[in-house]
């Protein structure tokens, strides 16, 4: 079992790049969040999933997508990545909502310049 | 979204108790989370509380739930060098969405 992994660990993006970040989980859990992390803030909810085919916006929205074809994977996607971008982005799964617990990936520290 | 309050850093001496504080604002959170995140990775949970409890132990770990006062604290027995990390508290609210503080570095001398 590999739990949460996510590809790429580091990048680094001009402004005005693109970008796919991609979360796969192997333990067929239903629910799927894409956080981001910055120093002090702790980390906010930018979008997430409930099941294969849904997706809804969470705290911080603006400047990504995401889309959730298969179960196993949620991608985020910057198209125009901006400065404010440069953060820790971490994906999590859940089995469900509430009290199940979330399983973090490592994190994707993305630095645009 | 709601506010979650976490002082920033706290250090104490191994083998001492350690206890971290966290308010929040949102009197209909059903779960409180505690989350433990080592350096370079990902987040742990360590333990959670349900709203209708006051308190819940497991090994080291008593987590304190005062719903009036909308605090809550995570003491740790005992505290080691491994201990060392920041910690986060969360709460669960309507929406599908964790709250988090920002988290409380915990910094373990020997």
């Amino acid at each position: 079992n590999a739990g949460v992994t996510q590809t790429p660990k580091f990048r680094v993006l001009k402004t005005g790049q693109s970008m796919t970040l991609l979360c796969a989980q192997d333990m067929n859990h239903e629910y799927m969040y894409w956080y981001r992390q910055d120093p002090g803030m702790g980390l906010r909810l930018i979008h997430y999933s409930v099941g294969e085919g849904t997706t809804a916006k969470g705290e911080v929205p603006d400047g990504y997508n995401v889309s959730r074809l298969k179960k196993q994977n949620f991608l985020l996607g910057l198209e125009s990545a901006a400065p404010s971008q440069t953060s820790v982005y971490f994906c999590a799964s859940s089995a469900s909502g509430s009290s199940y617990e979330q399983y973090f990936g490592p994190g994707t520290r993305l630095t645009v310049t | 979204g709601e506010d979650v309050e976490q002082s920033l850093f706290l250090s104490v001496r191994e083998g001492d108790s350690s206890v971290i504080n966290c308010t929040y604002t949102d009197s209909s959170s059903t779960y409180l989370y505690w989350y433990k995140q080592e350096p370079g990775a990902g987040l742990q949970l360590l333990t959670y509380i349900f709203s209708n409890m006051d308190m819940k132990q497991d090994q080291r770990l008593t987590v304190l739930l005062n719903k009036k006062d909308k605090h809550l604290s995570l003491r740790i027995a005992d505290t080691q060098t491994g201990d060392s990390a920041i910690y986060f508290c969360a709460e669960w609210y309507a929406g599908n969405m964790l709250t988090f503080g920002g988290g409380t570095r915990l910094m373990v001398k020997p």
